[in-house]
């Protein structure tokens, strides 16, 4: 199948650094995204890698590691409202219809404590 | 630019009505997707769509649920003769036709069956 799978919960202290690893099926890959997730609302768009190495957006940084089938989103300097639910989804395929359709891992809920 | 619009927001239907939920994408997108989000749980593909036609529907359930996005006004995702298990939110994302990355959330619909 196309497993995506990333810890369930996580907690962690304001202004600390946080990493929430995203594991997946290497076979047909063809890129891994973040998105952030609040309560209630619709998923923002964070970061998309589908070369190995580092991508840096200001506090947040996206690793992948295609021959792992690993990925991470390391979150800096974090702050109270940065308290939500961080979701990996995963394209696979090359093909018209596949390589449009994200497969999506359960998220991972963060929670920023002061 | 408006962004991914949704309507309703919320949408209450008893068992075995229909439910029929719009999304208009973003100006310029050509590329509409339908996801499903149960209470903690992750999203769900449903279908892929371009103006007219179905792209991927391999995330549809086979009875009462139907899509499309015709040449004029919004996609609409149907769900025929609603059960309380449809009771979800459904979000629909878009992108551009030349930028295969980010997709663009709407604000979601939440439906209740009482």
């Amino acid at each position: 199948g196309q497993n995506i799978d990333q810890p369930t919960e996580m907690t962690a202290t304001e202004g600390a650094i946080v990493q929430i690893n995203c594991t997946y099926q290497t076979s047909g890959f063809n890129g891994l995204f973040w998105y952030q997730q609040h309560a209630g609302e619709a998923p923002t768009f964070l970061s998309y890698n589908v070369l190995d190495g580092l991508e840096e957006k200001g506090r947040f940084s996206s690793f992948l590691s295609r021959s792992k089938g690993y990925s991470y989103l390391l979150l800096k300097e974090l702050q109270m409202k940065d308290s939500a639910s961080y979701l990996c989804a995963v394209r696979w395929g090359m093909g018209a219809g596949n390589n449009r359709k994200l497969i999506w891992g359960l998220g991972t809920s963060l929670a920023v404590n002061p | 630019n408006a962004g991914v619009m949704q309507n309703p927001r919320h949408l209450v239907r008893r068992r075995g009505q229909e439910a029929r939920l719009r999304c208009s994408p973003m100006k310029g997108h050509s590329h509409v997707y339908w996801y499903r989000q149960l209470p903690e749980e992750g999203l769900k593909f449903m279908v892929y769509l371009q103006k007219e036609n179905i792209i991927d529907e391999s995330g549809m359930p086979k009875e009462r649920f139907s899509a499309e996005f015709p040449k004029e006004g919004p996609s609409i995702l149907r769900i025929q003769q609603v059960v309380r298990g449809d009771s979800a939110a459904y979000f629909c994302a878009s992108s551009p036709q030349r930028q295969q990355n980010e997709q663009f959330f709407g604000p979601g619909t939440r439906l209740t069956v009482l």
